[in-house]
C-alpha cells in the first residue's frame, strides 16, 4: 500500500531561521505531490504543488519544494521563516494512474517558531 | 468565487445514533472527497464522488457512506456511531480537466463529537 512519511513531527525555530520539512512516499509510478498547511483555527490550504516539470515548485508565502524522483521525496523548505508559519504541514500525494481524488497524507509537522 | 462549505460545522451526539454531514463544493468542482481527521490517525481519505458516482473507498467500515447529487453537493452518513468517530470531517472539491483530477481545495470540516 502506498505510504507517505514525514520525518520530522515537531519542528521548533526561531524567527529567520531556515526550515526544510522531509517528505518520502512510498510508490513507484507517477504521482502528483501536494505540501497543505493548517494554521490554527483555520482549515487546509494548499502551499504548493507538483504535477510535472521543473522538479523545483515555488509555492505561497515564500515556500518551494523540490521533487527529486530517485529519491521518493518532495521536501518543502523556506530560507527564513516568521513567527506567522507556526502552523501544521502535510505532504500528501496522489497517485496519477488511479485519477481519483484519493489524497495520502503524511502524518503532519508541527511548526513552531519563536518571536 | 465562495469556497467549501459544509454543514453543520459542530455536532454532538450519541453512541448508536446516526449523522448526516454536507459539503457544497467550489462553483464548477464536480469532484468531491471525504477525509476524517484525528489526532491518532491523521488524516485518511473516506471516499470520493464524481458524477454522482463513488470513485474511490477508502478502508472504513460500511457505517460510513455518501452520496453526490446532480449538482456537486454531497453528503456522507454514519450510522450506529461510536465514540472513535469523534473527529474533524473534511470535505474537499477539486476540478476535473481533460478527465484527470486536479487539485484538491479543503473545507472548514465538521467537528464530530459521539458521547
Amino acid at each position: 500500500a502506498q505510504s507517505v512519511s514525514q520525518h520530522n513531527h515537531h519542528v521548533i525555530l526561531s524567527e529567520a531561521a531556515s526550515l526544510e520539512l522531509g517528505c518520502n512516499y512510498s510508490y513507484g509510478g507517477t504521482v502528483n505531490l501536494f505540501w497543505y498547511v493548517q494554521y490554527p483555527g483555520q482549515h487546509l490550504q494548499l502551499l504548493l504543488k507538483y504535477f510535472s516539470g521543473d522538479p523545483l515548485v515555488k509555492g505561497i508565502k515564500g515556500f518551494e519544494a523540490e521533487f527529486i524522483k530517485s529519491k521518493f521525496s518532495f521536501n518543502l523548505r523556506k530560507p527564513s521563516v516568521q513567527w506567522s508559519d507556526t502552523a501544521e504541514y502535510f505532504c500528501a500525494v496522489n497517485v496519477y494512474s488511479s485519477n481519483t481524488g484519493k489524497l495520502i497524507f503524511g502524518q503532519g509537522t508541527t511548526l513552531q517558531v519563536k518571536p | 468565487k465562495a469556497g467549501v462549505t459544509q454543514t453543520p460545522r459542530y455536532l454532538i451526539k450519541t453512541r448508536g445514533q446516526q449523522v448526516t454531514l454536507s459539503c457544497s463544493p467550489i462553483s464548477g468542482h464536480r469532484s468531491v472527497s471525504w477525509y476524517q481527521q484525528t489526532p491518532g490517525q491523521g488524516l485518511q481519505f473516506l471516499f470520493e464522488y464524481f458524477s454522482e458516482t463513488q470513485r474511490n473507498k477508502g478502508n472504513f467500515p460500511g457505517r460510513f457512506s455518501g452520496r453526490q447529487f446532480s449538482n456537486s453537493r454531497s453528503e456522507m452518513n454514519v450510522s450506529t456511531l461510536e465514540l472513535g468517530d469523534s473527529a474533524l470531517y473534511l470535505c474537499a472539491s477539486s476540478l476535473v480537466t481533460s478527465g484527470r483530477i486536479d487539485t484538491q481545495y479543503f473545507g472548514p470540516g465538521t467537528r464530530l463529537t459521539v458521547l
